[in-house]
């Protein structure tokens, strides 16, 4: 029963270069999520996904950002020319497939990026 | 613009007592309300729940109380054991996927 996997766990970048974080969700979960975590501060919603699908991009930013869960393999968040503003934990999350309300979700240990 | 507060930034109680951590919200749409448990670099674990249409919820050792009026809810762990300290946070939700979270009490239990 593996929990949510993210990987890398650290990841430095110089500025101008590219971030790939991946993430599997657990085991029959169709749903993944992305948070960011500044240091000193709660997880900001980014983005969630569904298999090929963006639900909602609405937190994360316009530019330079993207992010994916093709059909098979891990979702992908993708940082292009890291700045260091972009410094800080991006956590995955995961979840069943909705039946209304809220469904609990399991996060993944999280990559820690550092942009030097 | 901080929907959800968690203005105490640590607690430390002492181990058998009870710990109390609070939490303030602005937006009254919010109908389900989350505590999460976080150590050093881990993720958040889910701890317990309350929907809107509740005040109360108990787990265990963990109970959540909500006072809609107030706007405020509250987590006791009662009896603290080492092994509580941890992150927590608040979490809420307009009944759907979005989580709001505060930024989080550092619970320190002291032996």
């Amino acid at each position: 029963n593996a929990g949510v996997m993210q990987n890398p766990r650290h990841l430095v970048r110089r500025r101008g270069q590219e971030a790939r974080l991946r993430c599997s969700p657990m085991k029959g979960h169709s749903h993944v999520y992305w948070y960011r975590q500044l240091p000193e501060e709660g997880l900001k919603f980014m983005v969630y996904l569904q298999k090929e699908n963006i639900i909602d991009e609405s937190g994360m930013p316009k530019e330079r950002f993207s992010a994916e869960f093709p059909k098979e393999g891990p979702s992908i968040l993708r940082i292009q020319q890291v700045v260091r503003g972009d410094s800080a934990a991006y956590f995955c999350a995961s979840s069943p497939t909705l039946a209304g309300g809220f469904n609990e979700q399991f996060f993944g240990p999280g990559t820690r990026l550092t942009v030097l | 613009d901080q929907q959800v507060k968690q203005n105490s930034p640590s607690l430390s109680v002492q181990e058998g007592r009870i710990s109390i951590l609070n939490c303030d919200y602005t937006n009254s749409m919010f109908d389900y309300f989350l505590w999460y448990k976080k150590y050093p670099a881990e993720g958040p674990t889910f701890l317990i729940s309350i929907s809107s249409i509740k005040d109360k919820n108990e787990d265990g050792r963990f109970t959540v109380f909500l006072n809609k009026s107030a706007k405020h809810l509250s987590l006791h762990i009662v009896p603290s054991q080492p092994g509580d300290s941890a992150v927590y946070f608040c979490a809420a939700s307009e009944g759907n996927y979005q989580l709001i979270w505060g930024a989080g009490t550092k619970l320190i239990i002291k032996p």
